[in-house]
């Protein structure tokens, strides 16, 4: 059961690259989101997808830019880094809205020098 | 604007007793979620327990259950028979509406479980 499967696990980027989060589930859900967490705040919702093809931004979307193509993926874009995107990213997934709790993918951990 | 509040950054708690984490929150949608997850020291996002807004009895799952107090906004979580294991983050979070997708995620709470 692999559940909810980000890509890279790490990564550090220079001010200025780019580069793009990999997420996959294989859960056939409909819905997935795009978290940062940072010390002292918890989760925030960078991005978010209510299926195939849609996308829309959370509390903290600038500087990133997702797509969801295909249903199990969703990818999170950072077109110039910056040392603020310095964070730790999580993917999640979940059925629909509602009662339904999120499946979490490992995170990934960005520094950004 | 929906809001979660966990006013603990830290708690200890002895091994094999019980120990309540705070979450107060704040919506106008009456219809609502509130989930409780566990982020131990390996990172993984782990869900532990929800209450919807129109349940008529607190939530419970095993060791864990929900203390809800709608009047108050309050959704706490207590741990019965704390266990080493149970050292971790506890995130509360919330998603407004019947289909509502959005959640929102507390500061945490680290819980330190003593032997």
């Amino acid at each position: 059961n692999a559940g909810v499967t980000q890509t890279p696990k790490f990564r550090v980027l220079k001010t200025g690259q780019s580069m793009t989060l990999l997420c996959a589930q294989d859960m056939n859900h409909e819905y997935m989101y795009w978290y940062r967490q940072d010390p002292g705040m918890g989760l925030r919702l960078i991005h978010y997808s209510v299926g195939e093809g849609t996308t829309a931004k959370g509390e903290v979307p600038d500087g990133y830019n997702v797509s969801r193509l295909k249903k199990q993926n969703f990818l999170l874009g950072l077109e110039s880094a910056a040392p603020s995107q310095t964070s730790v990213y999580f993917c999640a997934s979940s059925f629909r809205g509602g009662s339904t709790e999120a499946f979490f993918g490992q995170g990934t951990r960005l520094t950004v020098v | 604007a929906q809001k979660i509040t966990q006013t603990q950054p830290g708690m200890f708690v002895q091994e094999k007793e019980a120990v309540t984490l705070d979450c107060t929150y704040d919506t106008s949608d009456p219809s609502y979620g509130l989930f409780w997850y566990k982020q131990p020291s390996s990172g993984e996002m782990i869900f532990l327990i929800y209450q919807g807004s129109y349940d008529q009895q607190n939530a419970t799952e095993g060791r864990y259950s929900l203390n809800f107090q709608k009047a108050r906004k309050s959704a706490n979580l207590v741990i019965s028979a704390s266990q080493l294991g149970d050292s971790a983050m506890y995130f509360c979070a919330m998603r407004e509406g019947m289909g509502g997708f959005k959640t929102i995620f507390g500061a945490g709470t680290r819980l330190f479980v003593k032997a």
